[in-house]
């Protein structure tokens, strides 16, 4: 079963405007993690928050985590065009060593 | 390039074939991870070796797959007899274990693409 998953499933901005998305999970975790993927590529990794962080912050991206709600939220701001992508939340089980992904929230910056 | 590679990137095969993928890790990277993608849906865990060692295998992995990582280092992942539902994007990711601020960091490569016939 996937634990991570996000919210909402597809999100269509301006140019400019900032985008948030957020995720949800079950168990204990380790630390979560946020991925960009292109259509038919690879996963980008943005950013890792740990289990004992609350916010953390890389460029125009920020994300925070409440581990008492088990959720994270991941914002870009000042959005831009090429931020068009599918963005992944995938939290590591404190359990074990794998990522959980959910569907995604495909995100389309119109410019 | 220091990230992890894949090969082939494409692989087009008719059902009942055996088809191989490889995986190159970043170089200094212990833990190495198998994932599977289908259209329009999150990566899910196949397996994961920490150096050879195989730790974890997904029910997802039936008898039909299985994974090697012999020296620590590359891994292949095998698919015996293949079927129409293996269609998708396998993904490599690699980690390193212990301490430092990227620990536990999977970075994944561009993945092999399988299509069966």
């Amino acid at each position: 079963s996937q634990q991570g998953e996000e919210d909402p499933q597809a999100l269509s901005i301006q140019e400019g405007e900032n985008a948030t998305m957020n995720c949800s999970y079950k168990t204990s975790i380790n630390n979560l993690q946020w991925y960009r993927q292109n259509p038919g590529r690879g996963l980008v990794h943005l950013i890792l928050i740990r289990s004992n962080e609350r916010e953390k912050h890389s460029g125009r991206l920020r994300v925070t985590l409440d581990t008492s709600k088990k959720s994270s939220s991941l914002l870009i701001t000042a959005s831009r065009a090429a931020d068009t992508a599918s963005y992944f939340c995938a939290p590591l089980e404190a359990a074990g060593n794998k990522l959980t992904f959910g569907g995604g929230t495909r995100v389309l910056v119109k410019p | 390039d220091t990230g992890v590679s894949q090969n082939p990137r494409h692989k087009i095969t008719k059902r009942g074939q055996n088809v191989t993928f490889r995986c190159d890790p970043i170089s200094e990277h212990n833990r190495l991870y198998w994932y599977r993608q289908t259209l329009g849906q999150g990566p899910e865990f196949l397996t994961y070796f920490q150096n050879e060692a195989q730790l974890e295998k997904s029910r997802l992995l039936s008898d039909r797959f299985s994974a090697e990582r012999p020296k620590g280092s590359f891994s292949t992942l095998e698919i015996q007899r293949t079927e129409q539902g293996d269609s998708a994007m396998y993904l490599c990711a690699s980690s390193s274990s212990g301490r430092g601020a990227f620990t536990d960091t999977q970075y994944f490569g561009p993945g092999t693409r399988l299509t069966v016939l």
